[in-house]
C-alpha cells in the first residue's frame, strides 16, 4: 500500500528565517506530487506540481520554492518567511499513469512570527 | 484562474437528519472530487466522479457530477457523530498531472 510522509508535524519560525518542508511517498513509483497551501478556515491553494524529479510547476507567484530530488521526495522551501507564509501545508500524489484523484499527506502547519 | 464556488460555508443539524451540500463553476471541469478534513488533518477522499450525469454512493455519502459539468452535490443520509468535519469539493478543468481547484469547504456541525 502507499503512505504519504510529511514533516515536521508544527513549526514555529521567525520572520525572515529560511524554510524546508520535507515530504515523502512509499509504495509507489514515478508519482505526481503537489504542494498546497490553506489559510485558517479556508479551501486548499495549489503552490506547485511535479510529475518527474527536477521537474516544478508553480501555480502562483510566491516567496516560496519547490525541489524534487529524488523520485518519492518533495521539498518545499523559503529563503526568508513572511507572515503571510503562514499556514497550513499540504503535500499529495497521484498516480502518474492517470487519474486526478490526489491523496494527502498529514500536513505541517507553519507558524511565522 | 478557475474557482468553484461551495454552498452552505456551514450546517448546524440534528443527528440522524440528511445533509446536502453542492459545488458550481462557471467553467467546466472534468472531474469532481469530494473530500473531508478533520482538524489537523489533511483532506480524506471520500468520493471521485469521472463522468458527467455519474451518480456514485459511498455507504451513506451519494455524489452526483452535474450534466453540464459545471456543479456537483455530496448527500449525506441519517448523519452521525462522526460525520463532523469540513467537506471540500474539488474539480480538476483539464487532464494529466494539473494540480486540482478547491471550493472553501462546508462545516458540518452535529448536535446531538
Amino acid at each position: 500500500s502507499q503512505t504519504i510522509h510529511q514533516w515536521p508535524a508544527t513549526l514555529v519560525q521567525p520572520v525572515g528565517s529560511p524554510l524546508s518542508l520535507e515530504c515523502t511517498v512509499e509504495g509507489t513509483s514515478n508519482p505526481n506530487l503537489y504542494w498546497y497551501r490553506q489559510a485558517a478556515g479556508r479551501g486548499l491553494q495549489l503552490l506547485f506540481y511535479s510529475v518527474g524529479i527536477g521537474q516544478i510547476s508553480s501555480e502562483v507567484p510566491q516567496n516560496l520554492s519547490a525541489s524534487r530530488p529524488q523520485d518519492r521526495q518533495f521539498i518545499l522551501s523559503s529563503k526568508k518567511l513572511l507572515l503571510s507564509d503562514s499556514g497550513f501545508y499540504l503535500c499529495a500524489w497521484t498516480w502518474a499513469s492517470g487519474g486526478p484523484t490526489e491523496f494527502f499527506g498529514p500536513g505541517t502547519r507553519l507558524t511565522v512570527l | 484562474g478557475q474557482q468553484l464556488n461551495q454552498s452552505p460555508q456551514s450546517m448546524f443539524i440534528q443527528e440522524g437528519e440528511d445533509v446536502s451540500m453542492n459545488c458550481t463553476s462557471s467553467s467546466i471541469f472534468n472531474t469532481w472530487l469530494w473530500y473531508k478534513q478533520d482538524p489537523g488533518e489533511g483532506p480524506v477522499l471520500l468520493i471521485a466522479l469521472y463522468k458527467a450525469g455519474e451518480l456514485t454512493s459511498n455507504g451513506r455519502l451519494t455524489a452526483q457530477f452535474g450534466i453540464t459539468r459545471k456543479d456537483s452535490f455530496l448527500n449525506i443520509s441519517a448523519s452521525i457523530p462522526s460525520d463532523v468535519g469540513i467537506y471540500f469539493c474539488a474539480g480538476q478543468p483539464g487532464g494529466g498531472a494539473d494540480g486540482l481547484t478547491f471550493g472553501k469547504g462546508t462545516h458540518l456541525i452535529i448536535q446531538p
